[in-house]
């Protein structure tokens, strides 16, 4: 149980150009999902956190216009990286918490997706 | 700022022996720290955690020491599988701070050799 999937698993784009990756729960309600972003070699940073149903809130530095996250379902949340530049180019993570339990912090990671922007 | 760091980027164990992944902290607020393991183009599959109420918790093979003091945990696995190698990630949050939030060391990989 607890399965978390990402698709796409790579992609490349052009410079200039946007990309959407989705995030979904399979296998239960996510009411909270995180997105991170891992350059090599670094740890996993969190770029943002949502909740179903309301804006996701960003960490510091993170450009919320052009990162967009949204998390219209208990299953499905979804970044898009506009007008996506070289230094965009990183591994995105997400995660999934089913837990209404503020003290509860397990969450279920995705396998990733890889953007290449050329 | 890097507040959990992971200062062993590596580490080679022989089968059967003991592996120690260390990860030291520096913000104080930190009270629940988590140990992550990562397999290539996998995501990162929760391990074994601990509250700052505890210096110890243990879960079949593996068991994670903290000292509070120190700002410093570590995981232990015992006896150590090929199968365990991986990148293990620690990871710390703080009650106070937003629900969930977790902020990672670098990992460290652990090679386990038959």
């Amino acid at each position: 149980g607890a399965v978390v999937s990402q698709h796409p698993s790579w992609v490349i784009c052009k410079s200039g150009t946007s990309v959407k990756i989705e995030c979904r729960s399979l296998d239960f309600q996510a009411t909270t999902m995180f997105w991170y972003r891992q350059f090599p070699k670094q740890s996993l940073m969190l770029m943002a956190t949502s909740n179903e149903g309301s804006k996701a809130t960003y960490e510091q530095g993170v450009e919320k216009d052009k990162f967009l996250i949204n998390h219209a379902s208990l299953t499905l949340s979804t970044l898009t990286v506009t007008s996506a530049h070289p230094e965009d180019s990183s591994f995105y993570i997400c995660s999934a918490s089913e837990d209404f339990d503020p003290l509860s912090y397990e969450q279920y990671f995705g396998p990733g997706t890889r953007l290449t922007v050329t | 700022d890097q507040q959990v760091k992971q200062n062993s980027p590596s580490l080679s164990v022989q089968e059967g022996r003991i592996s120690i992944l260390n990860c030291d902290y520096t913000n104080s607020m930190f009270d629940y720290f988590l140990w992550y393991k990562k397999y290539p183009a996998e995501g990162p599959t929760f391990l074994i955690s601990i509250s700052s109420i505890k210096d110890k918790n243990e879960d079949g093979r593996f068991t994670v020491f903290l000292n509070k003091s120190a700002k410093h945990l570590s995981l232990h696995i015992v006896p150590s599988q090929p199968g365990d190698s991986a990148v293990y990630f620690c990871a710390a949050s703080a009650s106070g701070t937003s629900y969930g939030k977790l902020t990672f060391g670098q990992g460290t990989i652990l090679t386990v050799h038959p």
